[in-house]
């Protein structure tokens, strides 16, 4: 059974341009939730989403923002790029709330 | 909002002993995730649990709801398990929600 799939796994781009992640959970997980990791801040909540909805939104500002697909796969995009977006980002596939969470490899995301 | 606090920190310990981690929130929960973080940024889920105690090979989960804590314990500790320890907890005890909130983690050294 194949395990989340995080692409790109590395990425640099330049202040002001924009992003997108991509998640590909595991066949059946219609649970999708995405993080943010910086050594300072640690792990952070940055969205989930259930059968296309997005059900919750962490403390974020605008220029980040996901959809998922009627397949379950994921995207998220991070807009007008700030140095402090740099982070490692992960995402994680559930079926449902309160189940395993299985998480991705990560996307490692250097803005300069 | 749940608050996750994990001690110790930062742990190292000689191959053999046994390690334990503990884990305190704030907020009444449905269950509470123990991961595992590699050099590289991969998370591997340890457990998921909301009630008593559960065991992996050398490696056991405790939870005390009442008391809002839990512990990750490792036996006859081995220099692979040298990782970062992460508690997690669901972002609110309300329905609907299905983002996780995370502990600073745990940087466990073993010592050959």
């Amino acid at each position: 059974k194949a395990g989340v799939t995080q692409t790109p796994r590395y990425l640099i781009k330049t202040r002001g341009q924009q992003v997108t992640l991509s998640c590909s959970p595991i066949s059946g997980h219609r649970s999708v939730s995405w993080y943010q990791q910086t050594p300072g801040q640690g792990l952070q909540f940055l969205f989930e989403y259930f059968s296309e909805t997005q059900r919750n939104k962490g403390n974020f500002p605008g220029r980040f923002s996901g959809r998922q697909f009627s397949n379950s796969r994921s995207e998220m995009n991070v807009s007008t790029l700030e140095l402090g977006d740099s982070a490692l980002y992960l995402c994680a596939s559930r079926t449902g709330m309160n189940t395993e969470a299985f998480f991705g490899q990560g996307t490692r995301l250097t803005v300069v | 909002k749940n608050e996750v606090e994990q001690s110790p920190q930062n742990l190292t310990a000689q191959e053999g002993e046994f390690i334990t981690i503990n884990c305190s929130y704030s907020v009444g929960i449905s269950a509470l995730h123990w991961l595992q973080q590699h050099p590289g940024g991969g998370i591997v889920s340890l457990f998921m649990l909301s009630s008593g105690k559960k065991k992996h090979g050398r490696l056991i989960a405790t939870i005390n709801i009442q008391e809002k804590h839990s512990s990750l314990h490792i036996t006859a500790s081995h220099p692979r398990d040298s990782a970062v320890y992460i508690c997690a907890v669901p972002l609110s005890s309300g329905g609907g929600a299905d983002g996780l909130t995370f502990g600073k983690g745990t940087h466990l050294i073993i010592q050959p």
